[in-house]
């Protein structure tokens, strides 16, 4: 079964470091989202992507981070500039349609330190 | 307020017994996801739905559009069934919209055998 992958699992960075975290979305998927949880808190949306650009952002989702889709296949986000508060999980998630569910990837744990 | 409360926050079930986990959501949805989150902290899609009912195995999810309310049954419990249940709502949004999701704080269930 298809699924969307993310790469790394766990990534530790020092504070002022800049990372990308990397996903393959589901291939005839359209549309692309990154959230992140906080550890102990609940998932949040940071932003979605369709169409090569961002159709929506969250007030989290500042100029420190970017979103690209650089090749077709590979979804990636990257933070500038980390900062402690940016540790927890990020997870991608994909949909092929307005009517369709999202499937999320396993998550990228990302420690600054 | 949060615009998506989770009850309980903590369950803890003997194996075979029957389990229900409530959402209510206080915004306009288009659908309302219930998903599984295993302590690796992997998140799994188990339902997307915008009325009625859906049943997959032993789980079972309702919802009550008129109320704002949705219910995930487990009948049969399992100490596999342990895990975080988190409900999340997605907007009603066009087409060409981000359709981000809101999620819940999640529900810690814990199976005994």
């Amino acid at each position: 079964e298809p699924e969307v992958t993310q790469t790394p699992s766990h990534q530790v960075t020092q504070m002022g470091q800049e990372v990308i975290l990397r996903c393959v979305p589901i291939s005839n998927h359209l549309y692309f989202y990154w959230y992140r949880q906080i550890l102990g808190q609940k998932v949040e949306f940071l932003v979605s992507f369709y169409n090569n650009e961002i159709s929506e952002k969250s007030e989290i989702f500042d100029d420190q981070f970017s979103v690209e889709r650089p090749d077709g296949s590979n979804f990636t986000l990257k933070i500038r500039s980390t900062k402690l508060e940016d540790s927890a999980m990020y997870f991608c998630a994909s949909r092929q349609g307005a009517l369709y569910e999202q499937y999320f990837g396993p998550g990228t744990r990302l420690t600054v330190t | 307020k949060n615009e998506v409360e989770q009850s309980p926050q903590n369950l803890t079930a003997q194996e075979g017994e029957f389990i229900t986990i409530n959402c209510s959501y206080s915004v306009g949805i288009s659908a309302l996801h219930w998903l599984q989150q295993h302590p690796g902290g992997g998140i799994v899609s188990l339902f997307m739905l915008s009325s009625g009912k859906k049943k997959h195995g032993r789980l079972i999810a309702t919802i009550n559009i008129q109320e704002k309310h949705s219910s995930l049954h487990i009948t049969a419990s399992h100490p596999r069934d342990s895990a975080v249940y988190i409900c999340a709502v997605k907007p009603p949004t066009g087409e060409t919209s981000g359709s981000r999701l809101t999620f819940g704080e999640g529900t810690q269930l814990t199976v005994n055998p």
